[in-house]
C-alpha cells in the first residue's frame, strides 16, 4: 500500500517552454502533497506544500509564479515549471501523506527535468 | 527552528558487517516523529524505519534498528548483516507533531563492499 507515482519519470525541454509533472497517490487519499527539489548528492529541498482544494504554501525563495502547483483532487497534484530555464534542471520529487497518518510521507519515484 | 544533522557524508561497510549511521536533531517540540529514509541509485525514497518520540522503546525493522536518545536528541540507525542492496543514500528526517513539514538531514552515502 501507500504507492505514489510520478509522471513523467524524465523530461527534456527547450528553454522557455513549460513542463507539467504529475504526482498521484494510487491507493490512498492524499490530503497533503509536497514537492521537493533535489540537486545531485544533496538533500531534498521542500518547495511547497499543497492541500487538496486550496492554494499551495510555498517555501521562502520559491517563485510561486514559476512553479505552479495544483492539487485538484485527493489523488493528484501537479507541478508546472513555467518558462523553464537551464537552471531549473533538477530532480523533482513529490510526496504525499494521508489524513489517517499525517506524520508519514510516501514518496514518488521522482522526475528528472533537463532544460536545454 | 528545527534542524537535522548528519555528520557522516560518506561511510562504507563490508558485506555482512554492522554499520551505524548518526543523526542528531534540534527542536523545542515535545512530541515528534523521526524517520530514516533510504535513497538508492534509482532515486526512489524508501521508508526504512519510523520512531515516535513519546515511545521509549527503540524501533526495529528486520536488520534495521535505531538507538533513540531523546535527551541527547540523537537518532542513529544500525544496519546489521549489511547487504549489497543496502548501498544507498540515507536521510534522517524529523516531523513535529504540530506540523506536517519534514526536515531532512544532508544525508549519508553508504557503500556496502563485497
Amino acid at each position: 500500500g501507500a504507492v505514489v507515482s510520478q509522471h513523467p519519470s524524465w523530461v527534456i525541454c527547450k528553454s522557455g517552454t513549460s513542463v507539467k509533472i504529475e504526482c498521484r497517490s494510487l491507493d490512498f487519499q492524499a490530503t497533503t502533497m509536497f514537492w521537493y527539489r533535489q540537486f545531485p548528492k544533496q538533500s531534498l529541498m521542500l518547495m511547497a506544500t499543497s492541500n487538496e482544494g486550496s492554494k499551495a504554501t510555498y517555501e521562502q525563495g520559491v517563485e510561486k509564479d514559476k512553479f505552479l502547483i495544483n492539487h485538484a483532487s485527493l489523488t493528484l497534484s501537479t507541478l508546472t515549471v513555467t518558462s523553464a530555464h537551464p537552471e531549473d534542471s533538477s530532480f523533482y520529487i513529490c510526496s504525499a501523506s494521508s489524513g489517517a497518518s499525517t506524520d508519514t510521507q510516501y514518496f514518488g519515484p521522482g522526475t528528472r527535468l533537463t532544460v536545454l | 527552528a528545527q534542524t537535522v544533522t548528519q555528520s557522516q557524508p560518506e561511510m562504507s561497510v563490508q558485506e555482512a558487517e554492522t554499520v551505524t549511521l548518526s543523526c542528531t536533531y534540534d527542536t523545542s517540540e515535545s512530541n515528534y516523529y523521526l524517520f530514516w529514509y533510504k535513497q538508492p541509485p534509482s532515486r526512489q525514497m524508501i521508508l526504512v524505519i519510523r520512531q515516535e518520540a513519546y515511545k521509549q522503546q527503540n524501533a526495529t525493522e528486520n536488520r534495521f534498528s535505531v538507538n533513540f536518545q531523546k535527551a541527547a536528541k540523537s537518532f542513529s540507525l544500525k544496519i546489521s548483516d549489511s547487504q549489497l542492496g543496502d548501498t544507498a543514500m540515507y536521510f534522517c528526517a524529523f516531523i513535529p507533531n504540530t506540523g506536517n513539514q519534514f526536515y531532512f538531514g544532508t544525508g549519508t552515502s553508504l557503500t556496502v563492499i563485497p
